[in-house]
Order: structure tokens, then sequence, then C-alpha cells
């Protein structure tokens, strides 16, 4: 079946390290994309690519970084310098044609103790 | 930039009765794609509806419809015969039609009273 892989589902880490959360897509989508999701805040674009080697920021890149080394995986890094990292991370995709729906993943529970 | 907003935080209806959700947007242009997405307690956010603004025929999946108000920005969900698997947190999402941004409402939590 085609979709949207995130792993792990919950992950602790503890003040000052870095973590990569992972997000993998067999659906053959060019565009992926990383959101951040707290109360109240519904989802806040981290990151986004819309091919191979290109990224662009969202809106609240800052502390977080990305990859897009191959077409079915976009790696999300929250590194030390954010400030509040501990929140419900949404991976999704989407296909190259207009208006197509969004696909997501299951989320990761990102914890920083 | 386009922003979507959905101005109710929360919402009861009974159940097997009727609610409406309300979402309006800002945008200069005349192309874009609208969708509403359900977010249940497992978190996995799942497609409800799309309607692209071409479209006069407001766009009805089952007991979901919409609607679609292009001059007045707005676009509304309208659920029937609510059921208990309804609860959860819908967003409203904007497409532009010319790149692949998504932008998203805050949410709205649904509850159904049995």
């Amino acid at each position: 079946d085609g979709g949207i892989t995130q792993s792990p589902k919950y992950l602790f880490r503890k003040e000052g390290q870095n973590v990569t959360l992972s997000c993998e897509q067999n659906l053959n989508h060019d565009a992926m994309y990383w959101y951040r999701q707290d109360p109240g805040q519904g989802l806040r674009l981290i990151y986004y690519s819309q091919i191979v080697n290109d990224f662009q920021k969202g809106d609240i890149a800052e502390g977080y970084s990305v990859s897009r080394e191959k077409k079915e995986s976009f790696p999300l890094t929250v590194t030390s310098a954010q400030k509040n990292p501990t929140a419900f991370y949404l991976c999704a995709s989407i296909g190259e044609r207009l208006g197509d729906t969004q696909y997501f993943g299951p989320g990761t529970r990102l914890t920083v103790l | 930039a386009q922003t979507v907003t959905q101005s109710q935080p929360e919402m009861s209806v009974q159940e097997a009765e009727t609610v409406t959700l309300s979402c309006t947007y800002d945008t200069s242009e005349s192309d874009y794609y609208l969708f509403w997405y359900k977010q249940p307690p497992s978190r996995q956010m799942i497609l409800v509806i799309r309607q692209e603004a071409y479209k006069q025929q407001n766009a009805t999946e089952n007991r979901f419809s919409v609607n679609f108000q292009k001059a007045a920005k707005s676009f509304s969900l309208k659920i029937s015969d609510s059921q208990l698997g309804d609860a959860a947190m819908y967003f409203c999402a904007y497409r532009s039609d010319r790149d692949d941004k998504i932008i998203f409402g805050k949410g709205t939590r649904l509850h159904i009273l049995p």
C-alpha cells in the first residue's frame, strides 16, 4: 500500500541534543512537508521541499534543518537551537497535479526532557 | 499573504443533529483549492472534502457538504446526522494553484453529545 511512514511514534530526548525525525513516502510525490502541531496553534509549516536537493523555509524554520537527498525521504532534524521542541510533528506529501490532496503520515510526538 | 481563519475553537452538537463549522480565508488569487481535514484522537489527518474555486457547485461527500461563497471568501463545512465518530479536530486549508504551499486554519474541535 502507498503511504507515508514516520518513525518513531514517540521520541524522548534530553535537552541540548539534536534529534532526527524520519519521514518516508512511496507515493512518488515530488513535494514533501514538515509541520509542527501545538495545542490551539493548528499546523505550522516548518520546511517544505518541491524537488530533490531543494527545500524552502516555512513559517517556523528556526532551530530546524532538513535534507532531501532522495525523492522518498525528507528527514527533519530538531537542533538544540530550537527553544521549545516538545510538540507533535507531521510529515506530508502531495502529488504534482494542481489541487492534489495532501497526504499525511501518522506523526511523531517529540518530548524533550 | 494568504490566511485561513476558523473562528470557532470548539463546538458541540447532539448526535444525529446537523452542525456547521466556519472557515474564512483571505487571498488575492482567483484560482485555488480549499480542503477540510479531520484529525481524530489518533491524530491521523484525514481528508474530508475538497473544493475547486473555479467550480460554483458546492462539494458533497455523503453526510459532509460545504457552502462555498467565493465572493465572501467563506468555506463552511456542514455535517449532517452527526455521529459519535465525527468527534475530532477539523482543519480548513487553502492551496494556491501557483505553488505547493498549503495554509491551515487553527482548527475547530467538534464534540458529539450522545
